[in-house]
This record gives C-alpha cells, sequence and structure tokens, in this order.
C-alpha cells in the first residue's frame, strides 16, 4: 500500500539559510500533520492542515511556515535556521471523514544544521 | 487529552509475549486509546487503536479495562524487530485534525 513520502530524506543546511521539506500524502487522505523530534527527544507536534486549512498549530517557531495545496500535499518552510532545528521532522497523513482514523507517519526528514 | 503513563523500559524473550501497560486514569469518553512505535530514528508506525472494547489486528491485541483506566497492549510472539519505542497516546476522535501528544513512551527490548 501507498505510504506517506517525505523529500528530501536528508538535508544539511548552514545558519541563516533557508529549508523547504516536502510531504505527500497517502492518497485520498485530506489531513497533514507535522512533527519535529530532536535527538534523544519524543516527537512534537507542529502544525497541521485538514482540507488545506490550517487546523492546529503546535509549538512551530515564527520562522517555519507550512501550508498544503490543492493536491494535498504540505510544504513546511523554514527560515533563518538556527543549530537547534537540527531534528527529524516527520509528515503524517489521515483521512479525517472518519475521526477516529490514526495517522500514518512517513520515514522523515533528517535536517542538520552546520 | 489525558495523560497516560507508561514503564520507561521493558525485556521480552524472544518468542514470548510482550505485554506492554499504559496508565491513562484521566481519560474521557470520547477519548480512544492509539499505540504506536517507533523503531530507532524511522517514523512513528501505528500499531492499533480502540474505544472500550478489545481490539486485535495482525500485529497485536489491545486489551482495555472495564473502566478504561488502563490498557495493555500484547504482541504475542515477539520478535527481534520488535525492539522499539512503544507509546501510548489518549486522544478524542474529532472532526478536523487532531494531534497525537507523544510522551515518554516504553523502551521495549526483545532478547534472543
Amino acid at each position: 500500500a501507498a505510504g506517506v513520502i517525505q523529500s528530501p530524506r536528508h538535508l544539511i543546511k548552514e545558519k541563516r539559510e533557508t529549508a523547504t521539506l516536502k510531504c505527500y500524502p497517502i492518497p485520498r487522505h485530506d489531513t497533514v500533520y507535522w512533527y519535529q523530534q530532536g535527538p534523544g527527544q519524543d516527537p512534537q507536534f507542529l502544525i497541521s492542515f485538514y482540507e488545506k486549512m490550517q487546523s492546529d498549530k503546535g509549538s512551530i517557531p515564527d520562522r517555519f511556515s507550512a501550508q498544503q495545496f490543492s493536491d494535498y500535499h504540505s510544504e513546511l518552510n523554514m527560515s533563518s535556521l538556527e543549530l537547534g532545528d537540527s531534528a527529524l521532522y516527520f509528515c503524517a497523513s489521515s483521512l479525517q471523514g472518519r475521526s477516529n482514523q490514526p495517522q500514518h507517519f512517513g520515514d522523515g526528514t533528517r535536517l542538520s544544521i552546520l | 487529552d489525558a495523560k497516560t503513563t507508561q514503564p520507561p523500559s521493558m525485556d521480552c524473550a524472544e518468542g514470548r509475549a510482550a505485554n506492554l501497560p499504559c496508565n491513562h486514569s484521566t481519560i474521557s469518553g470520547n477519548e480512544y486509546v492509539y499505540w504506536y512505535r517507533q523503531i530507532h530514528s524511522q517514523g512513528p508506525q501505528y500499531i492499533i487503536h480502540g474505544l472500550k472494547n478489545n481490539e486485535t489486528n495482525e500485529m497485536a491485541s489491545l486489551i482495555i479495562t472495564e473502566d478504561r483506566k488502563s490498557s495493555t497492549l500484547i504482541l504475542p510472539h515477539a520478535t527481534l524487530r520488535d525492539t522499539a519505542v512503544y507509546y501510548c497516546i489518549v486522544r478524542v476522535a474529532l472532526q478536523g485534525a487532531q494531534k497525537l501528544v507523544f510522551g515518554q513512551g516504553t523502551r521495549l527490548t526483545i532478547n534472543p
């Protein structure tokens, strides 16, 4: 079965640069979530979109923004990158028409800031 | 969302059943119990979820107590590939996106 696709898998940037992470949800899924997992930490929710509208916001820095496009894929844009942004970034998708449906995660993007 | 409490670590012998407990004493009537696991640095993997009835799928069984204040995830025949951090998460099921709040989880080690 098709899974959540994230790109790139690995990304190396320097401080103050920008980065864009992409997420392609499971076909027919209308909801996308972004999570950040720092070294040795548990995943932390950043932001979510339902039917292309932002639906919830967590501990996402103002330097980050995200959107969901008409084909339901999502992009997380990160600017003025800091060393502390080095982390795994996971995208998950779900079908919210049935509200108890689980989220399914991609394999993540490993972002390293030098 | 209700807070969950899990043991930080557990060990289990390969081939035996692994029973992972979770306490969620403040769970509300409309909150589901979800289990995910994360194998080293991979994306969290959905395992199973339930509301009040016991559930079983090809990966595991979920036993929820009658008062719904605790649950147990059962991996019937653990293999080395089941070594992972297991997260018990309680979440309201509402229309629209509902985030997952990950706690510390249980680090399960399957020993040969």
